[in-house]
C-alpha cells in the first residue's frame, strides 16, 4: 500500500490566501519530501525533511514532521496562481530503499 | 548545472511492441530511479540504478528492465507493450543510493500505446 497520503485531495483559494496540504503515512520513515508537479510535467523537489527535524523552511514554504503521529504538513503563505499544481509527498521508510508517493493533493490558486 | 533530460518526451507505439526510454541524471549524480505515472495508479516506483547496478525494484513485471551505463544515464525497457502500459515516466537522479537524499526529476517520457 502506499506510505503516503495526502489531503485535502483538492483546494481551491485566493490568491493571497495560504494553502495547507496534509499527508500521513503507516511506519518509521527516514525522511519526508514535499514535490510539485504541473500539468503532467516532472517533479520539482521542494523540501525534503529527517525525521529528526521537526519544521523546516524555504521561501513561503513551511513543512512540519510530527512523527508521533506519523503526518505532515506544507504549508504555502501568500499563495500565488503560479503555485497552481498538484503537491506530493514521498516518504523514504526505513529498512528499505524505495520512496513512497501519495496520491496527492490538487491545489487551484485562484486570482 | 543542467538538469534531468528525458528522451524522447513523447511516444506512440503499439500493443506487443518494445520500447526504450532514456534518461541522463544531473552530472555527478550516480543514482536513478524510474516511476511510472497513471491517473489510477499515482507515482510508483519502478527500479533504481546506482553504479550500473540495479540496487531496489518496485513491483512490476520483467517485461519492465533496465539498466545503467558507465556515465550513469541510464535506460528502461519494456517489452511486449499492453495498452496499460500507457503513462508517464519519470526518471530521477540522486547523489547516493536510497531514499536519504533529494531526488530531481526530468520531464519525463509520456508513453502511449494503442
Amino acid at each position: 500500500s502506499q506510505q503516503g497520503e495526502e489531503d485535502p485531495q483538492a483546494l481551491s483559494i485566493q490568491e493571497g490566501e495560504n494553502a495547507t496540504m496534509n499527508c500521513s503515512y503507516k511506519t518509521s520513515i527516514n525522511n519526508l519530501q514535499w514535490y510539485r508537479q504541473n500539468s503532467g510535467r516532472g517533479l520539482v523537489h521542494l523540501i525534503l525533511i529527517r525525521s529528526n527535524e521537526r519544521e523546516k523552511h524555504s521561501g513561503r514554504l513551511r513543512v512540519t514532521l510530527d512523527t508521533s503521529k506519523k503526518s505532515s504538513s506544507l504549508l504555502i503563505t501568500a499563495s500565488r496562481a503560479a503555485d497552481t499544481a498538484s503537491y506530493f509527498c514521498a516518504t523514504g521508510y526505513t529498512g528499505g530503499f524505495k520512496t513512497i508517493f501519495g496520491a496527492g493533493t490538487r491545489l487551484f490558486v485562484k486570482a | 548545472k543542467a538538469g534531468v533530460t528525458q528522451t524522447p518526451r513523447y511516444l506512440i507505439k503499439t500493443r506487443g511492441q518494445q520500447v526504450t526510454l532514456s534518461c541522463s541524471p544531473i552530472s555527478g549524480h550516480r543514482s536513478v530511479s524510474w516511476y511510472q505515472q497513471t491517473p489510477g495508479q499515482g507515482l510508483q516506483f519502478l527500479f533504481e540504478y546506482f553504479s550500473e547496478t540495479q540496487r531496489n525494484k518496485g513491483n512490476f513485471p520483467g517485461r519492465f528492465s533496465g539498466r545503467q551505463f558507465s556515465n550513469s544515464r541510464s535506460e528502461m525497457n519494456v517489452s511486449t507493450l499492453e495498452l496499460g502500459d500507457s503513462a508517464l515516466y519519470l526518471c530521477a537522479s540522486s547523489t547516493g543510493q536510497g531514499n536519504f537524499y533529494e531526488q530531481y526529476f526530468g520531464p519525463g517520457t509520456r508513453l502511449t500505446v494503442t
